[in-house]
C-alpha cells in the first residue's frame, strides 16, 4: 500500500539548517519529490530524486534516500523566513503518474 | 513556462448547486490532468487522473456523479461539484503534467479553488 508520513511541524530559526522528515511504504516508488505549499496557493516542486541515487544537492536544498529504511529527507541550508511554509514530500509509484502525498511538515522560521 | 491556471480561485455557493472549477495549461499541452482535494491543515488527496478525451479515473471513496470531470483539450479540465453540500466545502487543486508513466513526469499545480457551500 501507499502511506507517506512527515512530522507535523519545525520550527527553526533564521540562518540555522532545517531537517525535514519523510518516510514512505512503497518500496517501488522510481521518483520521490518535495514540494513547498505557501499559504493559499498551490503547489511548487522544489527538488525530486531519482530512486537509484543516495543524494542530490541543488543550491541550499539537499535530499538524502536511504531506500533500505525508505526515508526521505529534505536540508534546507541557511534557513530564511521566506522559507516557512509547508513542506510535503511525495512519492510516485512506478507505473503510475499519480502522485502520493505525505502529510506535510509546517517549517516556521523565526528571525 | 508550465504555468498552470485555476478559475475561479474562490467561490461560495448554496447548498445545492453546483459549481465548476476550471483548470487550464497556459503554455503547454497536457496530457494527463490531476484534480485534489485539500483539507485544512491536511495533506493533498488525489481525486481522480483525467486524461484529454477518455474517462476519467476516480480514485477509490471519490463519487463520480458527484464530482464530474470533462477533459476536453490538452489545455484545459473541468471539475464540477454537483448538488454541492457543506461538507464539500474544501482547497481543490489541479495539476497538469506533459510526460508518460516511465519517465521523469512534474507535475504542474495551479494555485487552487477555495469552495465555500453555505
Amino acid at each position: 500500500g501507499e502511506d507517506v508520513e512527515q512530522s507535523l511541524f519545525l520550527s527553526v530559526r533564521e540562518g540555522d539548517s532545517s531537517v525535514i522528515n519523510c518516510t514512505y511504504t512503497d518500496s517501488s516508488s522510481t521518483y520521490l519529490y518535495w514540494y513547498k505549499q505557501e499559504p493559499g496557493a498551490g503547489l511548487q516542486l522544489l527538488t525530486y530524486i531519482f530512486s537509484n541515487m543516495d543524494m542530490k544537492q541543488d543550491q541550499r536544498l539537499t535530499v538524502l534516500l536511504n531506500k533500505k529504511d525508505k526515508h526521505l529527507s529534505l536540508r534546507i541550508a541557511d534557513t530564511q523566513t521566506g522559507d516557512s511554509a509547508i513542506y510535503f514530500c511525495a512519492e510516485r509509484p512506478t507505473g503510475f503518474q499519480k502522485l502520493v502525498f505525505g502529510t506535510g511538515t509546517r517549517l516556521l522560521v523565526s528571525p | 513556462g508550465a504555468v498552470v491556471s485555476q478559475h475561479p480561485s474562490w467561490v461560495i455557493c448554496k447548498s445545492g448547486t453546483s459549481v465548476k472549477i476550471e483548470c487550464r495549461s497556459l503554455d503547454f499541452q497536457a496530457t494527463t490532468m490531476f484534480w485534489y482535494r485539500q483539507f485544512p491543515k491536511q495533506s493533498l488527496m488525489l481525486m481522480a487522473t483525467s486524461n484529454e478525451g477518455s474517462k476519467a479515473t476516480y480514485e477509490q471513496g471519490v463519487e463520480k456523479d458527484k464530482f464530474l470531470i470533462n477533459h476536453a483539450s490538452l489545455t484545459l479540465s473541468t471539475l464540477t461539484v454537483t448538488s454541492a453540500h457543506p461538507e464539500d466545502s474544501s482547497f481543490y487543486i489541479c495539476s497538469a503534467s506533459l510526460g508518460t508513466s516511465d519517465s521523469y513526469n512534474e507535475q504542474f499545480f495551479g494555485p487552487g479553488t477555495r469552495l465555500t457551500v453555505l
